[in-house]
């Protein structure tokens, strides 16, 4: 069974530093997904990482896969408070038939001035 | 705003009860996915329907069920509720199946079981 490990589940922040967000998985997959959720919203597709060494970045948010690993990073650069959220990081095992995405537990984020 | 439409947002009831959570997928997508996201389980997959048919399956419980229809709407089915399920249940949706492209979520339903 696949298990996805976020780590840290909680992190406070400083404005203005810098931080990173840990997601390993535990079976082969080249796709991995980073979802952003708001209290009591929906999910927010941040990043699409398809192959080893992929990296995207968007804003403060840069986001890489390493498959060897099995890890992928979301690294959070010069915190600010819009950044406050919790943070998914999700494994797809698609096959031919279809897609599953298996959800990490989320690491809720906190930006404090 | 994802395009991905659920009704109702909110849907209390009783234990033993049957409730229907409807979702229409984005313009244009094909394949619709429902999750679960509680306190003690997180999010988790349920099923997934591409174009009317079932696609892949999670941790979805024999008194769930779940449809895709022509205009590609699709429903989830709880039954004989137990308090346990009270949760917040969304449904996704995305181009095609086997895609890269990421999944688009809906508000999604908050379920409550008294």
């Amino acid at each position: 069974e696949l298990k996805v490990e976020q780590n840290p589940l909680f992190l406070s922040m400083q404005e203005g530093k810098n931080y990173t967000i840990y997601c390993n998985y535990s079976t082969t997959s080249d796709r991995l997904y980073w979802y952003r959720q708001d209290p009591g919203k929906s999910l927010e597709s941040l990043f699409v990482l398809l192959s080893n060494g992929a990296v995207k970045q968007e804003g403060r948010l840069m986001a890489s896969l390493d498959t060897k690993a099995r890890l992928s990073t979301l690294h959070i650069t010069a915190a600010v408070h819009d950044l406050s959220a919790t943070y998914f990081c999700a494994v797809d095992t698609a096959k031919a038939a279809g897609n599953k995405l298996t959800f990490g537990g989320g690491t809720r984020v906190l930006v404090k001035p | 705003d994802s395009g991905v439409t659920q009704t109702p947002k909110h849907l209390i009831t009783a234990t033993g009860q049957r409730v229907t959570l409807r979702c229409s997928p984005r313009s244009g997508d094909l394949s619709v996915y429902w999750y679960q996201q509680s306190l003690d389980q997180g999010l988790q997959f349920l099923i997934q329907y591409y174009n009317g048919e079932e696609r892949a399956k999670g941790n979805i419980l024999e008194r769930f069920s779940a449809q895709q229809f022509p205009d590609l709407h699709s429903e989830l089915n709880l039954s004989s509720l137990e308090l346990g399920d009270s949760a917040l249940y969304f449904c996704a949706s995305s181009e095609g199946t086997y895609s890269n492209q990421p999944q688009h979520f809906g508000d999604g339903t908050r379920l409550s079981i008294l």
